[in-house]
């Protein structure tokens, strides 16, 4: 398995533009996180879903935020309209959840810079 | 609100020495888990510490956990420069399978 896969790398664009990241998860993972990382306030929790449903949401920033996960093969996440404070890197996770402990396994994360 | 929180922020060391971190969480857990991060690059898993258990070993790396104090630490024993990297610690809250990670610990090993 190629593991898990985010586009774009990386990501510039204007605020008040639409910027949307996505990610497919590994094979078979029926668990999917989408984290922010920045500087100030180290690696945040966005959201998490189970079997492609949303079960917590609660880090999400701001109704600019939204995520999807319309199959269990990907999901986006959408940031509209972008503000230069949403600039970070964003990480998407998944893991097999069976009730157990579990690893994630993170993709290679899009850097994203609004300006 | 961060659940764990490592300690120290950065680490400097030559190569050869021991690497020791630690980190410090709020909440009853499940788990315990260590991630490395080299920059520019996801995270990976490194070793998961279950909350009955008081050590683990993996390679050169070495994991104790005392619930008691919510506080666990890492050992890299003899260092080496491709060691270089951050290293956080994530458990779930409340014990939730969330994983909640740390700021991390920069770690940097000089050849």
């Amino acid at each position: 398995d190629a593991g898990v896969i985010q586009s774009p790398r990386h990501e510039v664009t204007e605020m008040g533009q639409e910027v949307t990241l996505r990610c497919k998860p590994i094979s078979g993972h029926n668990s999917l996180f989408w984290y922010r990382q920045t500087m100030m306030r180290g690696l945040e929790l966005l959201i998490y879903f189970n079997n492609n449903v949303p079960i917590d949401d609660s880090g999400m920033p701001e109704d600019r935020f939204s995520a999807k996960m319309p199959n269990a093969s990907f999901s986006t996440l959408k940031i509209q309209p972008s503000e230069p404070r949403d600039s970070a890197v964003y990480f998407c996770a998944s893991s097999l959840y069976r009730g157990g402990d579990t690893e994630a396994f993170f993709g290679q994360g899009t850097r994203l810079t609004v300006v | 609100s961060q659940q764990g929180e490592e300690d120290p922020q950065a680490l400097s060391i030559q190569e050869g020495e021991n690497a020791t971190m630690n980190c410090s969480y709020k909440t009853s857990i499940n788990n315990l888990q260590w991630y490395r991060q080299n920059s520019g690059r996801g995270l990976v898993h490194l070793i998961l510490i279950r909350s009955n258990e008081r050590e683990k070993h993996s390679g050169r790396l070495r994991v104790t956990l005392d619930t008691s104090k919510k506080s666990s630490s890492l050992l890299i024993t003899a260092s080496r420069a491709a060691d270089t990297a951050s290293y956080f610690c994530a458990t779930g809250e409340g014990g939730s399978y969330i994983p909640t990670f740390g700021r991390g610990t920069s770690l940097i090993v000089h050849p």
